[in-house]
């Protein structure tokens, strides 16, 4: 099973900061993978599909970016409402659409 | 405007059975995948399966197979989550979620949709 790991697991920063997340597949994925963000007590949302295709209604600060192992997530410019946990998931097998661990971002 | 509303928070004891359900509106229920997630206390998003209420298929992860057993009834626009002996490692959020599909149009993808989530409480 391919497994997807997710860097760091948690992260502090200030507002207006460039916050990069990391997620890296135990095999190669093509740019079959999505990003999601889950705010406290909230449903999860979608992000990110494609790898860097931003899901309508998103803000423009965020972005992605990789193909095959190594795939990133970016919030160019950090503001106080983007304080969640950010997933990626793969999506190259019907058999397992799994989930990286998570990573927690909050604010300085 | 698409919608998935799922049944209400239960509380059960360990040995009970449960079936969890996740209604769809404003789409073709038919014609998405829709799949489950589990979201223990204070842990991360779980892959359960996922169901194409068109015809039935389902796939479950490795780690969830054996464990529930996921249906659909296309008649009514529901999917389903079920126990047939819960446990007290079942308590969490469990959310349905409509899959989009990948480039090549025919595999589910990535969840585009998510219902408001069921929570699960196994408790004697």
């Amino acid at each position: 099973d391919i497994q997807m790991t997710q860097s760091p697991s948690s992260l502090s920063a200030s507002v207006g900061d460039r916050v990069t997340i990391t997620c890296r597949a135990s095999q190669g994925i093509s740019n079959y993978l999505a990003w999601y963000q889950q705010k406290p007590g909230k449903v999860p949302k979608l992000l990110i599909y494609a790898a860097s295709t931003l899901q309508s209604g998103v803000p423009s600060r965020f972005s992605g970016s990789g193909s095959g192992t190594d795939f990133t997530l970016t919030i160019s410019s950090l503001q106080p409402e983007d304080v969640a946990t950010y997933y990626c998931q793969k999506y190259n097998s019907a058999r397992a659409l799994t989930f990286g661990g998570g990573t927690k971002v909050e604010i300085k | 405007e698409v919608q998935l509303v799922q049944s209400g928070a239960e509380v059960k004891k360990p040995g009970e059975s449960l079936k969890i359900s996740c209604k769809g509106s404003g789409y073709s229920f038919t014609s998405y995948w829709i799949g489950w997630v589990r979201q223990m206390p204070g842990k991360g998003l779980e892959w359960m399966g996922i169901i194409y209420p068109g015809d039935s298929d389902t796939r479950y992860s490795p780690s969830f197979q054996g464990q529930v057993t996921i249906s659909a009834d296309k008649s009514i626009s529901t999917a389903y989550l079920q126990w047939s002996s819960l446990k007290a490692s079942d308590t969490a959020m469990y959310y349905c979620a409509r899959a989009e599909y990948d480039s090549s149009g025919y595999y589910p993808a990535y969840f585009d949709y998510w219902g408001q989530g069921t929570l699960v409480t196994v408790s004697s």
